[in-house]
């Protein structure tokens, strides 16, 4: 079982819907939840991070946490094509623990 | 802003060179990361490091090595370059302790021809 577990989809939404991506995990005792986007041939970048069970609103973007399930969601409301991308789930187990990575789920916005 | 640094960004290089992918932050992170990463493809961890002279190998087998001898810089060395390691090669890093996230560089390309 990898450690960060996602569909790798595509996810395909038209625009102006909500598109809601998952991800659990496996390690019970990590701390930090953070959510990247990455475009093709780019670099990830940080969208949204949640460390505390419940919902965490930044804009369009929605995260939230479960920690007794073990699951984090990403809610993107009103999509738009621009939000086409692969998306990426990263969890922090803390201390020396490096920051581990799902394998992404790539979402289609269709105008 | 970010200030991570990758240099080179492309890089062609023959089969059997030494090459070294350079990576450079500014934010006195104390983690630092190199990831492979292929076209539509996965992040792989290949190194890791949480402090100076403080190196892990990742999941992905490779035959690169990396240094910390400094806590900005994390170099990462081929010591003789295969067609197979042409890839997206990326440098994250990020802080200990709660609620700090990764920071990537814009990544060297590198095919070995």
């Amino acid at each position: 079982q990898k450690e960060v577990e996602q569909n790798s989809g595509p996810l395909s939404v038209p625009e102006g819907a909500i598109a809601s991506l998952n991800c659990t995990y496996s390690d019970r005792g990590s701390q930090s939840f953070f959510w990247y986007r990455q475009y093709s041939g780019k670099s990830p970048e940080l969208i949204m991070s949640i460390y505390s069970n419940g919902d965490k609103e930044d804009g369009r973007f929605t995260a939230q946490l479960n920690k007794a399930s073990q699951y984090v969601s990403l809610l993107i409301r009103d999509s738009q094509p621009s939000d086409s991308a692969t998306y990426l789930c990263a969890v922090d187990g803390g201390g020396r623990r490096a920051l581990t990575f799902g394998s992404g789920t790539r979402l289609q916005v269709q105008p | 802003e970010a200030d991570i640094y990758q240099t080179p960004r492309y890089l062609v290089i023959g089969t059997g060179k030494k090459i070294t992918l350079e990576c450079s932050q500014t934010m006195g992170h104390d983690k630092m990361y190199w990831y492979q990463q292929d076209p539509g493809m996965e992040l792989h961890l290949i190194h890791y490091s949480y402090g100076v002279n403080s190196t892990e190998k990742g999941d992905l087998s490779s035959e690169s090595t990396v240094s910390r001898i400094r806590t900005e810089h994390f170099p990462l060395t081929l010591e003789s370059a295969r067609p197979s390691h042409t890839s997206q090669y990326l440098c994250a890093s990020s802080e200990s302790g709660r609620g700090t996230e990764a920071f990537f560089g814009q990544g060297t390309r590198l095919t070995v021809v």
